[in-house]
């Protein structure tokens, strides 16, 4: 299967911990997102990278968040000294986007995510 | 870009039609989108509509776009009860994508 995986599917921890998601997009995809999407709710744009650079992150990302991108290729999310409110499934797509805004449609290839309880 | 609207519930009987509608407030959206999720996990791509096209079929979906109004439906013919989930629009600025809060469309059989 040459899908977007990700790894944990499910992590419960306690408040105050620190906790790591990985993202594998789709091989040949240069653009990597990351969404949280919380019940009853839309993912929620948090950020996300072209190639390894971040070219933007959302205002919900508070500076406990940090992403990265190493080689352009796998990418990870830690959520450091975790809160209740953290609690939520987060999700990565990636999509063949170019450097060109727009060009393509480059529609969003979703994992199945990674859902996050913090006790 | 990322005020995207959509109501909560639909509920059809299997067989019928099913109509999902979505308003969007970005004008400059390239694309636009639905995307279906069923219970524990990620949003699948269904079809998508470029922001020149009013109307684009595939199979039991059609999708219809008024730019004028800013809204967008979805439109699945003989819906079956494989169809429950929740549908999603989304719209795409530049690189950025905007969900919607999506629909819970329930087939009753």
């Amino acid at each position: 299967d040459t899908g977007v995986s990700q790894d944990p599917r499910h992590k419960i921890t306690k408040r105050g911990q620190n906790v790591t998601f990985r993202c594998d997009p789709i091989s040949e995809h240069n653009r990597l997102y990351w969404y949280r999407q919380t019940l009853g709710q839309g993912p929620e744009f948090l950020t996300y990278f072209q190639n390894e650079a971040q070219l933007e992150k959302s205002r919900l990302l508070s500076d406990r968040f940090s992403a990265e991108r190493p080689k352009g290729s796998f990418s990870t999310l830690e959520i450091q000294r975790t809160e209740q409110g953290d609690s939520a499934m987060y999700l990565c797509a990636s999509s063949a986007g170019s450097l060109l805004a727009g060009v393509g449609t480059g529609e969003l290839f979703f994992g199945e995510g990674s859902r996050l309880t913090v006790l | 870009g990322e005020d995207v609207e959509q109501s909560l519930f639909l509920s059809v009987r299997e067989g019928d039609s099913s109509v999902i509608n979505c308003t969007y407030t970005d004008s400059s959206s390239t694309y636009l989108y639905w995307y279906k999720q069923e219970p524990g996990a990620g949003l699948q791509l269904l079809t998508y509509i470029f922001s020149n096209m009013d109307m684009k079929q595939d199979q039991r979906l059609t999708v219809l776009l008024n730019k004028k109004d800013k809204h967008l439906s979805l439109r699945i013919a003989d819906t079956q009860t494989g169809d429950s989930a929740i549908y999603f629009c989304a719209e795409k600025t530049r690189v950025k994508f905007y969900f919607g809060s999506g629909t819970k469309l329930n087939v009753k059989p």
